[in-house]
């Protein structure tokens, strides 16, 4: 199976615009979550959403929304870019693995915010 | 609100060692606890899953052990190679958070040759 692929892989924006990015999760997998990844504050998760809900919320700003589609990719989009929103965006689907459920993430976007 | 923290945050050991790295967690009903490789700008890789109810998993030269009653986990690495330098993270799931993962800061590994 193809793994959890992520669009761009690299991005560069400058303050007050916004981003978009994708998530494809593995086939067959409905529940997709979102993490902030910055040296300062570790990794941080957004949100989760199974099968077009949203269904649990990490502790960001609501310039950070998200999305799932009925082929379960998810897109998350991050308005009015601020300089803090520089970071490495991971993407997870869940998934069974050896007898319970795992996170398989995607590679990242880098996003860097001027 | 569950923390997570990891001891050390960085270790270099020279190859062939066994070490342990140590993860402590605030509130003990987990659902699961996970240990994660991350290479330098790259995702994270899975590498061991413990349920709520065991105590200890084994994949290779890796051993995990849980216990949920003190919140603490470590992860033995025997006979350290080079290509096991990366930066390992510790993560656990709450009995109703879902999918949502909360990571310790990790410990950064350096094996040298």
């Amino acid at each position: 199976k193809a793994g959890v692929t992520q669009t761009p892989r690299y991005l560069i924006k400058t303050r007050g615009q916004q981003v978009t990015l994708s998530c494809s999760p593995i086939s067959g997998h409905r529940s997709v979550s979102w993490y902030q990844q910055t040296p300062g504050q570790g990794l941080q998760f957004l949100f989760e959403y199974f099968s077009e809900t949203q269904r649990n919320k990490g502790n960001f700003p609501g310039r950070f929304s998200g999305r799932q589609f009925s082929n379960s990719r998810s897109e998350m989009n991050v308005s009015t870019l601020e300089l803090g929103d520089s970071a490495l965006y991971l993407c997870a689907s869940t998934g069974r693995w050896r007898g319970g459920e795992t996170q398989y993430f995607g590679p990242g976007t880098r996003l860097l915010v001027l | 609100k569950q923390e997570v923290t990891q001891i050390p945050a960085a270790l270099s050991v020279p190859e062939g060692e066994n070490l342990v790295l140590n993860c402590s967690f605030t509130d003990s009903a987990i659902y699961n606890l996970q240990w994660f490789r991350q290479d330098p700008g790259k995702g994270l890789t899975s590498l061991l899953l413990i349920q709520s109810s065991q105590r200890e998993q084994t994949s290779g030269r890796l051993n995990a052990s849980l216990d949920k009653s003190s919140g603490r986990s470590t992860l033995y690495i025997a006979a350290s190679q080079p290509g096991d330098s990366a930066t390992y993270l510790c993560a656990v799931s709450g009995e109703t958070s879902g999918s949502r993962l909360t990571f310790g800061e990790g410990t950064q590994l350096t094996v040298n040759p």
